[in-house]
């Protein structure tokens, strides 16, 4: 089945650090993923969507400058959190749709962000 | 974003009991609607999904029952157990099972011995 790869898992910074989390489709090519964010005991928010080759799609109050999102090849997407400040700590998580096959999206296990 | 509305927030069903958990959405452009399951710590895990052509769906034993007049749709777990404690989400997307989801509040989920 589809397997979607997040990493890091978790990862504790310094406030005013930026931090990289890695989204890869490791048996499919993802024409689109998705990335959310869930804070402790909340839903998921869709923060945007990143389409190959072109420009991320953020959705209504989230910070593109904060949150820079790239998605460089079929297979890779990237959430950068700069200047990162303790109300940035969640949960984000990111999930991709196959470029063909089921329309299903696949989630990834979730990288636990911690700013200090 | 266009809501989805979950109910109850949490849930404690006795072992071997129905779990049961709705949800009711606005937006008539949806068609696709995923029931997730979601482990602490763990990104969430489709669990079944349902579109708006059929009534009910079941898988083992998740069953999704649809009312396309009402705009809402549910989730029953039978012969609950144990480790079926999580938290459940109810989603909903247009155009497809493979576009942005909306996902619902979230339901905790746990079943006693």
């Amino acid at each position: 089945g589809a397997v979607v790869s997040q990493h890091p898992s978790r990862v504790i910074c310094k406030s005013g650090t930026s931090v990289k989390i890695e989204c890869r489709s490791l048996d499919f090519q993802a024409t689109t993923m998705f990335w959310y964010r869930q804070f402790p005991k909340q839903s998921l928010m869709l923060m945007a969507t990143s389409n190959e080759g072109s420009k991320a799609t953020y959705e209504q109050g989230v910070e593109k400058d904060k949150f820079l999102i790239n998605h460089a090849s079929l297979t890779l997407s990237t959430l950068t959190v700069t200047s990162a400040h303790p109300e940035d700590s969640s949960f984000y998580i990111c999930s991709a749709s196959a470029r063909s096959g089921a329309n299903v999206l696949t989630f990834g296990a979730g990288s636990r962000l911690t700013v200090l | 974003q266009q809501q989805v509305k979950q109910s109850p927030q949490s849930l404690i069903v006795q072992k071997g009991g129905i779990s049961i958990i709705n949800c009711a959405y606005e937006n008539t452009a949806f068609d696709y609607f995923p029931w997730y399951q979601q482990f602490p710590g763990k990104g969430p895990a489709l669990l079944i999904a349902i579109r708006p052509d059929v009534s009910e769906k079941k898988e083992g034993r998740f069953t999704i029952s649809f009312n396309k007049s009402a705009k809402q749709f549910s989730l029953h777990i039978m012969d609950s157990q144990p480790g079926d404690s999580a938290t459940y989400f109810c989603a909903a997307s247009s155009g497809g099972g493979g576009n942005k989801l909306t996902f619902g509040t979230g339901t905790q989920l746990k079943v006693e011995l």
